[in-house]
């Protein structure tokens, strides 16, 4: 079945370094995929989404790009911030207007 | 802009009493998605609704259902509430151009329920 893999957090890096959250996706035909935000006490938040190989998707400094040879859909960002201390969430959606199929979560810690 | 709304924020239970969340999706979107996410866990996918009629079903209780209604807001009812039920229960919403569906799916904040 179709199914989302994410590294496992928690990551904790200090303020302007590199991140990297890596995802991983199973699935038949072409989903589109997401990377969703959580803050603390808050609903999820659509970061960036891409829906065909090769697309990349990118917001607020992340990007993240579709690899189909990879099955992969990794985030990063150029220098991290203290504000950007969440929880990230990767997703498919294998039919538009279908479900979202998420990954377990990276929780991101940015210290100053 | 507007965005997804929920109602209540917060909920306290009983166990074997009945809780109705309420969600009321962004303006002209015609799909409603209902998710669970227990203590530390990814989100689960409970059911979805597309102009009113049931469009999936995902591993919702049977002690659960839901519906959407003509204005397009949709009410999870759920009874007979065990522990396990405790949770935060999101809803999303997604539009159409013509009758194709979009894949973006925009939640809400949320909904709290903590059953003692």
């Amino acid at each position: 079945g179709n199914s989302v893999t994410q590294m496992e957090g928690p990551v904790t890096l200090s303020e302007e370094a590199f991140l990297t959250i890596n995802c991983t996706y199973t699935a038949t035909g072409y989903p589109s995929l997401f990377w969703y935000v959580q803050y603390p006490g808050e609903g999820l938040q659509l970061l960036l989404k891409a829906t065909k190989a090769d697309d990349k998707g990118s917001n607020k400094g992340f990007e993240a790009t579709y690899r189909k040879e990879t099955t992969s859909f990794h985030l990063e960002k150029g220098s991290v911030q203290v504000s950007d201390s969440a929880v990230y969430f990767c997703a498919l959606s294998y039919n538009q207007g279908g479900k979202l199929i998420f990954g377990q979560g990276t929780e991101l810690s940015v210290k100053p | 802009a507007a965005g997804v709304i929920q109602s209540p924020r917060h909920l306290i239970k009983e166990k074997r009493e009945t809780a109705t969340l309420k969600c009321y999706p962004i303006p002209r979107h015609d799909t409603v998605y209902w998710y669970q996410q227990g203590p530390g866990q990814d989100p689960q996918f409970l059911i979805s609704f597309y102009e009113k009629m049931q469009s999936d079903k995902g591993s919702i209780p049977d002690r659960f259902s839901a519906q959407q209604f003509s204005d397009y807001h949709s009410e999870l009812n759920m009874s007979s509430l065990e522990l396990g039920d405790s949770a935060l229960y999101f809803c999303a919403s997604s539009g159409s151009i013509g009758d194709r569906p979009l894949d973006t799916q925009y939640f809400g904040p949320g909904t709290r329920l903590t059953v003692l």
